[in-house]
């Protein structure tokens, strides 16, 4: 069964850096593209950025290109995404979600979201 | 970036109720739509990719069809557990983008 759980959220001051984890279990984390999502509190869904298998390709959303850093470590079967110069804006709730391939672009499963506050 | 405007933003609907969502794309993105049920507190759950194939385990009630710019995602027989919002995702250019939300709720 597939399993997606983040962590690693929690409350930082503006200007400050966290580091999100996604650990993967019940499939072969190698043979798929992964990705974050973000939802801020009563927001829609937001795409922040993708990672092809082999860490080949990534891909960023404007609002967090330069700042946030999407990384995967295929032997631990674990998921990254280092943010920087955090705002009030990236206050929400942060998804990793499981990709096919690139043809098969939907998010077919999704974690149970880790929440970030960015607040003085 | 590519805008995907879904309408109604809310609707009222009653238990067997058919209910029709539609999704418009700035630009054509063909086939590549997707379509996703949210409930409150939980994540986001898949329910048609490439505009009108069912992802496993989902009900044959739901449907999608469409191509081009516009799409619709279409409820037979609305039950208890589909009051939730729903979200079209285009996954046709990058970065992907996701219409605003339809919440569906009970009349």
């Amino acid at each position: 069964q597939v399993h997606l759980v983040e962590s690693g959220g929690g409350l930082v001051k503006p200007g400050g850096s966290l580091r999100l984890s996604c650990a993967a279990s019940g499939f072969t984390f190698r043979n798929y593209y992964m990705n974050w999502i973000r939802q801020a509190p009563g927001k829609g869904l937001e795409w922040l950025a993708y990672i092809s298998y082999s860490s080949t390709y990534t891909n960023y959303a404007d609002s967090v290109k330069g700042r946030f850093t999407v990384s995967r470590d295929d032997a631990g079967n674990s998921l990254y995404l280092d943010m920087t110069s955090l705002t009030a804006e990236d206050t929400a709730i942060y998804y990793c979600a499981r990709q096919p391939d690139y043809s098969n672009s939907y998010f077919d499963h999704w974690g149970q979201g880790t929440l970030l506050t960015v607040s003085s | 970036d590519v805008q995907m405007t879904q309408s109604p933003s809310s609707l009222s609907a009653s238990v067997g109720d058919r209910v029709t969502i539609t999704c418009r794309a700035s630009d054509s993105i063909n086939r590549f739509l997707n379509w996703y049920q949210q409930k409150p507190g939980t994540a986001p759950k898949l329910l048609i990719y490439a505009a009108s194939t069912l992802h496993g385990g989902v009900p044959s009630r739901f449907s999608g069809s469409g191509s081009g710019t516009d799409f619709t995602l279409t409820i037979n027989g609305l039950q208890l557990e589909d009051f939730a919002t729903y979200y079209c995702e285009q996954s046709f250019f990058v970065p992907r983008t996701f219409g605003q939300g339809t919440k569906v709720e009970m009349k």
